[in-house]
């Protein structure tokens, strides 16, 4: 997996709870990304963050929020979890090489009751 | 690891034979395209890539075609093998290289 962690691998919830899912790279790579993933949508973008505390918002941003304080780590925040929430969630970072291609964590199964 | 029920097209095709797996996309300014790979538990894995400014590129085993008129990717595996059991999915961006829309996906079958 490129040298990404995400945590916890499954979390199971109470709506209007807060949730923070982390991401760890090893790599030192400038770019990281949260998508999710829910059936016939394939993966979409949440947040993606360019550098340290630099982030920018994807197609689905609502409801979520991240902070990346150091190289690292990038943090989703779910402030009040919903039901709608319920998701597979992926971190990637994107290589330094000539393509583009994102290299994704094993993900986080999260599920809001 | 994690995966999802996906209700996805699928493909099943006899190993030994070559597969073909298409992907139609939204966007005429998108100008970059990446296929990934995602086994069951796994995340996504890069594939291929290729700009707008070709039509055909190839790698070990795969190839991937673009025909930018009617808005159509499709990636080849030659040879395919039980390994290539997968969901694919094609992805897309426009200029800035940060923000990929990914389609829906299809579920490679490789029966022994």
């Amino acid at each position: 997996d490129a040298g990404i962690t995400q945590s916890p691998r499954h979390k199971v919830t109470e709506t209007g709870t807060p949730v923070t899912l982390r991401c760890h790279q090893t790599e030192n790579h400038r770019y990281m990304y949260w998508y999710r993933q829910d059936p016939g949508h394939g993966l979409r973008l949440i947040h993606y963050s360019y550098g340290v505390k630099d982030t920018d918002k994807g197609e689905v941003s609502d409801g979520y929020s991240v902070s990346r304080s150091k190289t690292e780590d990038f943090l989703l925040t779910l402030e009040s979890a919903t039901s709608s929430q319920t998701s597979v969630y992926f971190c990637a970072i994107r290589g330094t090489g000539s393509s583009y291609e994102q290299y994704f964590g094993p993900g986080t199964r999260l599920t809001v009751t | 690891g994690e995966s999802v029920g996906l209700h996805l097209p699928t493909l099943s095709v006899q190993e030994g034979d070559n597969s073909i797996i298409n992907c139609a996309y939204s966007n005429s300014a998108s100008d970059y395209f990446i296929w990934y790979k995602q086994e069951s538990g796994k995340g996504p894995q890069f594939i291929i890539d290729i700009r707008s400014n070709m039509d055909k590129r190839q790698g070990q085993r795969v190839t991937v075609l673009l025909n930018k008129t009617v808005k159509h990717l499709s990636l080849q595996i030659a040879a395919t093998q039980p390994g290539d059991s997968a969901v694919y999915f094609c992805a897309e961006n426009i200029g800035n290289f940060n923000k990929f829309y990914f389609g829906s996906g299809t579920k490679l079958n490789v029966k022994p």
